[in-house]
């Protein structure tokens, strides 16, 4: 089956360190999303990536960065400079059909800071 | 530009009741509306959306949404709760632009739903 793979699902940081949490994709879909995801504040776009090799910053870029060497993959570091990390944390590809962008989804990671 | 406002955080319903969440958005382009449903530690599943076909949009589990363009709103509704509605509901806005930067969320809608 067709489908957008997160890992790990639950994922645990010391503060300092930096991780990288995994997303793979086989849909085929050029587009790719990383948003987070905090309490009563819905998703908010970190990055995004139109095609392999190039991405672009969403709107809470600092702290954080990924890569796009394949169509399938877009990681994301989280890095010691993320003031505050501990979130969940879902990939999203897309395609552009009829007119219109639609997303799909991973299951997430949960990030906590310990 | 664009912008979705959903305009409860929480609602309330019990079980065998009508549910509406409500979802209202702005956009400079002719818009794609969509609804995504989440389950508590899970990602996005997509329960319906609206390309510029009909204004009444079925989906899955029995919900169905309007596409009303004078009031710019897309709400969702369901005849009959049941327990396994209760989730986090996320509006989703989408431009035709067709720029993979053109997808706007709502803050979402906890619907609970009681015995």
């Amino acid at each position: 089956d067709g489908g957008i793979t997160q890992s790990p699902k639950y994922l645990f940081r010391k503060e300092g360190q930096n991780v990288t949490l995994s997303c793979e994709q086989n849909l085929n879909h050029d587009a790719m999303y990383w948003y987070r995801q905090d309490p009563g504040q819905g998703l908010r776009l970190i990055y995004y990536s139109q095609i392999v090799n190039d991405f672009q910053k969403g709107d809470i870029a600092e702290g954080y960065s990924v890569s796009r060497e394949k169509k399938e993959s877009f990681p994301l570091t989280v890095t010691s400079a993320q003031k505050n990390p501990t979130a969940f944390y879902l990939c999203a590809s897309s395609i552009f059909r009829m007119g219109t962008t639609e997303a799909f989804f991973g299951q997430g990671t949960r990030l906590t800071v310990v | 530009a664009q912008s979705v406002t959903q305009l409860d955080s929480h609602v309330s319903v019990s079980e065998g009741t009508p549910v509406l969440l409500r979802c209202n958005y702005s956009s400079s382009y002719s818009p794609s509306l969509f609804w995504y449903v989440q389950h508590p530690n899970k990602g996005l599943q997509l329960l319906l959306k609206y390309t510029s076909a009909a204004t009444l949009v079925k989906g899955i589990n029995g919900f169905e949404a309007e596409f009303k363009k004078s009031e710019t709103s897309f709400h969702l509704t369901k005849p009959s709760a049941h327990m396994s509605d209760a989730a986090e509901y996320f509006c989703v806005v989408s431009s035709s632009s067709g720029s993979a930067r053109q997808l706007t969320f709502g803050s979402g809608t906890q619907l609970t739903v009681l015995p």
